[in-house]
């Protein structure tokens, strides 16, 4: 079955403890990327990936880093966590366009993650 | 830049009528335009799409949507609306100059019985 799985699915954690939040597809997708999701925000774009060893920032990527070591992984690390990135994470997974430097726009999500930082 | 707005954070409608739920976008080259779902406590799944060519494109569970240029809109309907149907929906873009999306707040649905 087509998937994107993130674990852990809910966190909760205090201010300053390291935490990673893993994402795999099984897909062979090119494309990965995560998002948060606030109330009254939408869904806004952390960081993304075009392909193994290429990351490049979204609308809101401090606080978090990520890396692309294999094609089907794409880790999620909060090195500090504070309060303000309390909130839902979603990975996303999608082809790339064979002509331009795009993905599809077909993504493919994980079922969420929630974190809350104390 | 770009960007889209979804100008309703709910919209409530009786089972069997007709729904729509807004979306305008804001690009500078060609855009493609994208609607997702979202059920309470899951990811989000793709709806439909548009890259090019009919204005009306149709997607999975029966939603449709219209893409307007002159009002740079691309609305979500159903003729007739499902219970089932409640949950929040997405409207996304990408300009032809950009490499990923940018999604709306999100609209509300609900279907009342």
């Amino acid at each position: 079955e087509a998937q994107v799985t993130q674990n852990p699915r809910y966190l909760i954690t205090v201010t300053g403890k390291k935490l990673t939040v893993t994402c795999s597809q099984n897909m062979n997708h090119e494309y990965m990327s995560w998002y948060r999701q606030d109330p009254g925000l939408g869904l806004r774009q952390i960081y993304y990936s075009m392909n193994v060893e290429v990351t490049d920032k979204g609308d809101v990527p401090e606080g978090y880093k990520v890396s692309r070591k294999e094609k089907r992984n794409f880790p999620l690390i909060l090195e500090s966590p504070s309060p303000n990135q309390t909130s839902l994470y979603f990975c996303a997974s999608s082809r790339q366009l064979k002509t331009v430097t795009a993905n599809t726009g077909e993504l493919f999500f994980g079922e969420g993650s929630r974190l809350t930082v104390l | 830049a770009q960007s889209v707005a979804q100008p309703e954070d709910q919209v409530n409608v009786a089972e069997g009528n007709p729904l729509t739920v807004k979306c305008t976008y804001s690009v500078s080259g060609n855009p493609y335009l994208f609607w997702y779902v979202q059920y309470p406590n899951r990811g989000l799944q793709f709806l439909l799409k548009y890259i090019t060519g009919d204005n009306l494109v149709k997607g999975s569970y029966g939603f449709e949507a219209e893409f307007n240029k002159s009002q740079t809109s691309f609305h979500l309907k159903k003729p007739s609306a499902l219970v089932s149907d409640s949950a929040l929906y997405f409207c996304a873009v990408r300009d032809v100059g950009y490499s990923t999306l940018t999604f709306g707040k999100g609209t509300m649905l609900l279907v009342s019985p």
